[in-house]
């Protein structure tokens, strides 16, 4: 089974407050994305990465940095947290071999920012 | 237009019937298609994917694919209360591309 974990389930910031947010797979994935899923807004991919050091902006990057220092480890940075990046944070890897494809999401991490 | 349309729901249905859940989508070079099933408070779980024209069932699930018509849907056979969820329609174009494009998902309930 695919197995994509993130560092936290939930998790409490103050605004500006520098933010870090970890998912690790052990499927070998090339790719990995970072969303962010809101009420009435659905999912909105942030960033991506298809390769180690390799990064690019999604639909809504503003505000956000991405760090893919091994393969296995894709890290989503909020360098000043924001009221308005209070949200679901879900990271996914994906294949595309056979039966296993796809893209397969961690838990989340949800992020409040007071 | 947007990019992937699905009915918001709330689909109705009772417990033994077929749930029937649709897609339509705008990009014509869409390649692949998936669906995934998220409960509340937890994360999208991937029940199937289709790239060809027609159907493909896995156990109680066959998803329909008409390229033409851009159109995806997902059959549910012998529905139970624990399939209530929203089911999120994606698409990819496939290639070298990426991006994995969600629809807003569709709230379905199957009464006991």
């Amino acid at each position: 089974d695919v197995k994509v974990t993130q560092s936290s389930r939930y998790l409490v910031k103050r605004t500006g407050e520098k933010v870090f947010l970890e998912c690790v797979q052990d499927m070998d994935h090339e790719n990995m994305f970072w969303y962010r899923q809101d009420p009435g807004l659905g999912l909105r991919l942030i960033y991506f990465s298809y390769d180690v050091k390799m990064k690019e902006k999604g639909d809504i990057p503003e505000g956000y940095s991405v760090s893919r220092e091994k393969k296995e480890r894709f890290s989503l940075i909020l360098e000043s947290a924001s009221t308005n990046q209070t949200s679901m944070y879900l990271c996914a890897s994906s294949t595309f071999s056979g039966r296993a494809s796809g893209w397969y999401f961690g838990p989340g991490t949800r992020l409040t920012v007071l | 237009q947007k990019e992937v349309e699905q009915n918001s729901g709330p689909l109705s249905v009772p417990e033994g019937a077929i749930a029937s859940l649709n897609c339509t989508y705008s990009d014509r070079g869409s390649q692949s298609f998936f669906w995934y099933r998220q409960y509340s408070g937890k994360s999208p779980e991937l029940i199937m994917f289709i790239y060809s024209n027609g159907d493909k069932e896995d156990g109680r699930f066959t998803a329909q694919l008409n390229k033409a018509s851009q159109y995806v849907s997902l059959l549910i056979r012998d529905s139970q209360p624990s399939d209530s969820a929203t089911y999120l329609c994606a698409v990819n174009r496939g290639g070298s591309n990426y991006k994995l494009t969600f629809g807003k998902g569709t709230l379905l309930t199957v009464n006991p």
